[in-house]
């Protein structure tokens, strides 16, 4: 089945205990891309990645970072998480020429 | 990037047609339109995507008139499970090669027995 698998989809941490979610989809697709979703503020993205080894910063990448070092995979990194990031996360990927986004689940994460 | 205005909500009953209509008067010539829904805790999954005329799929239609400044997500006979947000956003995936989008707050649409 085609998927975006994220992880964990829940986590309660601690302001600046690093921490990293998972995301990994079998589509083979070359875009992949992280977005935070927030009441009343709709889904603001984190980043983006054309293609391994290729990332770029969206509207909102500070305080996060990205790698993407095999196609499938693609984590979200928090290296001091902070109250204000405490959010909805979604992964998203789509091939590259086509406009349907996959998304996976979801993380929510709180940062006390 | 264009913006786009829709609905906050609507409200309809089983069985009922539904039509969401999204308005973006900047849209850019090689822009396409796309709807997503969206149930809570989720992600948000693909609808319908379009760049004129009348696009059908097998669980909606989307009207877009000659100017493209507007459309209109048609749901055939919805049923409860339809309940849900519903996005509606402008882009090219094709040059664009983020293919960066604005997510506004949706159309909350509830289905009513």
């Amino acid at each position: 089945e085609a998927q975006v698998t994220q992880n964990p989809r829940y986590l309660i941490t601690v302001t600046g205990k690093k921490l990293t979610v998972t995301c990994s989809q079998n589509m083979n697709h070359e875009y992949m891309s992280w977005y935070r979703q927030d009441p009343g503020l709709g889904l603001r993205q984190i980043y983006y990645s054309m293609n391994v080894e290729v990332t770029d910063k969206g509207d909102v990448p500070e305080g996060y970072k990205v790698s993407r070092k095999e196609k499938r995979n693609f984590p979200l990194i928090l290296e001091s998480p902070s109250p204000n990031q405490t959010s909805l996360y979604f992964c998203a990927s789509r091939t590259a020429n086509t406009g349907e986004l996959f998304f996976g689940e979801g993380s929510r994460l709180t940062v006390l | 990037l264009a913006k786009t205005t829709q609905p906050i909500s609507m409200d309809s009953y089983e069985g009922q047609e539904v039509n969401i209509t999204c308005s973006h008067n900047n849209i850019a010539t090689n822009d396409y339109i796309t709807w997503y829904q969206q149930f809570p805790s989720q992600g948000p999954r693909f609808i319908i995507q379009g760049y004129k005329t009348k696009v059908t799929n097998e669980v909606a239609s989307l009207f877009i008139p000659a100017d493209r400044k507007s459309s209109t997500l048609s749901l055939p006979r919805v049923s409860l499970s339809d309940t849900a947000v519903y996005y509606c956003l402008v882009g090219d995936p094709f040059m664009d090669s983020n293919y960066q989008l604005i997510w506004g707050a949706g159309t909350k649409l509830i289905i009513k027995p």
